[in-house]
Parts: C-alpha cells; structure tokens; sequence
C-alpha cells in the first residue's frame, strides 16, 4: 500500500531535550516535506526536500533540523525543543514538483507532540 | 512570496443544505489549487482540485471555481451529509516549486442532521 508513515504519532517531551521524528515514503517520491499545523494558522511549511541531499526551508524553519540521506527517508529533528514547538506536525511527499504539472500531496497520519 | 486566506472559519449547515468556502490568493502566476478534507484526528486527504487553464470542476457532490481575474476560488458541497463533517484547507502553488502549495487558515464545517 501507497503510503507515508511517521513515528511516533504521540510525543510528550521536556524542554531542551532532543527529539526526532521520523517520516518515510514507499512510492518513490522525489519531494517530501513537513508542516506543522496549529488551530487557526492552517499548515505551515518547515522544510522540504527536492531529492536526496537536497534540503531548504519553509516558511517556519527556526528551531528544526532535517536530513535526507536517502530517498525514502526525511526525518524532522528538534535540537533543543521549547514549548512554542508543542503542535502537531505532518512530513507529505509528492512527485517532483514541475512547473507544468503539480503531483497532489500525499501526508502521514501525524505527530503530535507537546514540550513541556 | 503567496499568500492564501480561507473564508469563513467554521461554517454549520443543516443537512441536505449547501457549503461554500472561499480562498483569495495573491500570486497572480500561481497555477494549481487543490482542496483537502481533514477529518478529526487524521491527515488531511485531497478531494479535488483545479488547474488554471480550467474554470470550474465537478466530482459528485464537491465542485471547485476558479476566477483568476479576482485570483479566488471556491469549494461547494452540494447535499451535504453528516460525514461532510470535517476541516477543508484550500491551497494555492505558486511560482516557488519548493514551497510547492501554500495553505488557507482552514474552515471547520459542521452539518447538522
């Protein structure tokens, strides 16, 4: 099955201790890319991924690390987490994103995590 | 860079009734605009979605218009049911291919049976 799959769904953490979540893609996609969504801001952009090895920033990169070593994988790293962070947070992959035809967004059931 | 405003916030309709949700957009070159559904506790999912050479699209009871001129665009759910229930994101792509979709604030419909 076509899918996107995070870990884990549910976080509770302490402030300043690191943190990764993880995301992987099994339908070959070249774009992934995480949000995090809050009630009346929608979904916000963290960082995305062209390829492998091929990383930039969203709208609201402070405070977040991400890698793409391979294909599959984009894990979303929290260095020194602080509760402004508490939110819930989506990683999606999409085909390679072209100007003539945009690939629909497929996303991960989630995470939610709250820094205390 | 775009930016995309979703109108209204929450919508309550009664049954059979209609929806309709709104999105302005800003970049004048943005080309694609897909509409997603998030029910409560799970990912958003996409339900429809329009490109800009098309003005208006149908599937079943969701149709989407597009009026590039006024760069809005809007989601109607005809016969709407209690499952309709849920948080509608439009989003727009802009010239940016690595920002790729920026997305509305959301509107939290509730139909009432």
């Amino acid at each position: 099955e076509a899918q996107v799959t995070q870990n884990p769904r549910y976080l509770i953490t302490v402030t300043g201790k690191k943190l990764t979540v993880t995301c992987s893609q099994n339908m070959n996609h070249e774009y992934m890319s995480w949000y995090r969504q809050d009630p009346g801001l929608g979904l916000r952009q963290i960082y995305y991924s062209m390829n492998v090895e091929v990383t930039d920033k969203g709208d609201v990169p402070e405070g977040y690390k991400v890698s793409r070593k391979e294909k599959r994988n984009f894990p979303l790293i929290l260095e020194s987490p602080s509760p402004n962070q508490t939110s819930l947070y989506f990683c999606a992959s999409s085909l390679r994103p072209d100007s003539s035809y945009n690939s629909p967004l497929h996303f991960g059931n989630g995470t939610r995590l709250t820094v205390t | 860079g775009e930016n995309v405003e979703q109108h209204p916030s929450t919508l309550s309709v009664q049954e059979g009734d209609s929806a309709v949700i709104k999105c302005t957009y800003s970049d004048s070159a943005s080309n694609y605009f897909p509409w997603y559904k998030q029910e409560l506790g799970k990912r958003p999912q996409l339900i429809i979605d329009i490109r800009s050479n098309v003005g208006e699209k149908k599937d079943q009871r969701i149709a989407v218009t597009l009026n590039k001129t006024a760069k809005h665009f809007s989601l109607h759910i005809t016969e709407t049911q209690p499952e309709d229930s849920a948080v509608y994101f439009c989003a727009a792509s802009g010239t940016n291919a690595g920002n790729m979709l920026t997305f509305g604030g959301g509107t939290r419909l509730m139909v009432k049976p």
